[in-house]
């Protein structure tokens, strides 16, 4: 079966300091991987989406950005925090490009940027 | 593009009473429609989707939606809630070119005993 790994679970950062998130899929092949960013009152807003090894889209101008090193590995960065990064991110998966598939979420990681 | 609009940020409601959350999305072209939802501290979880045929989709834990292309909504309901389903509810859309989901606010549905 499918899962999905999010690391850590949460996290407490300075502002202007590196962040890496970290996100891994098993079970399945090829993909479409996506980052979401929930903060309060705001609901889930898209951050990326990779369709595969290589290939970004950035959905909004930010801070961030992400990188998909292998076929199952799906990265989010920055270089500098600013407290605005803080919120809930989580990762999702696709198993085909076919839009009615669902998305199957992982269980997030708690940001906050003091 | 698409948007998803859930007008109702918090629902409260009593336990055994029924309950609506409402949905409504614009979008220039066909789309599919799904429900999530999320308990606290954890991902979300896919509660139904609609994708063609029966306007009236059923999914997990007794809920179910109706789309309504007239009214662009695509409300989600349940006749009876318990306790346990105390959490957040969000409403998504995808259009059949893209592989992008688009959520709505989310709606937080307490339930009190």
């Amino acid at each position: 079966s499918q899962t999905i790994h999010q690391w850590p679970a949460t996290l407490v950062q300075p502002v202007g300091s590196p962040l890496s998130l970290e996100c891994t899929v098993e079970g399945t092949s090829n993909p479409n991987l996506y980052w979401y960013r929930q903060a309060a009152g705001r609901g889930l807003q898209l951050l990326f989406y990779s369709v595969g090894i290589g290939q970004i889209s950035s959905e909004v101008p930010q801070n961030l950005s992400a990188s998909r090193p292998q076929d199952r590995q799906f990265i989010l960065s920055s270089k500098k925090l600013l407290l605005s990064d803080s919120g809930f991110y989580l990762c999702a998966w696709r198993g085909d490009t076919i839009p009615n598939s669902p998305l199957h979420f992982g269980n997030g990681t708690r940001l906050t940027v003091t | 593009a698409q948007s998803v609009t859930q007008l109702d940020s918090q629902v409260p409601v009593f336990e055994e009473a029924p309950v609506e959350l409402r949905c409504n999305y614009s979008s220039s072209v066909s789309v599919y429609l799904f429900w999530y939802v999320q308990y606290p501290n954890q991902g979300l979880q896919l509660l139904l989707k609609y994708l063609s045929g029966s306007t009236l989709v059923k999914g997990i834990n007794g809920f179910e939606a109706e789309f309504n292309k007239s009214q662009t909504s695509f409300h989600l309901r349940k006749p009876s809630v318990h306790i346990s389903d105390t959490a957040e509810y969000f409403c998504a859309v995808s259009d059949r070119d893209t592989d992008k989901l688009i959520f709505g606010t989310g709606t937080r549905l307490q339930v009190f005993p």
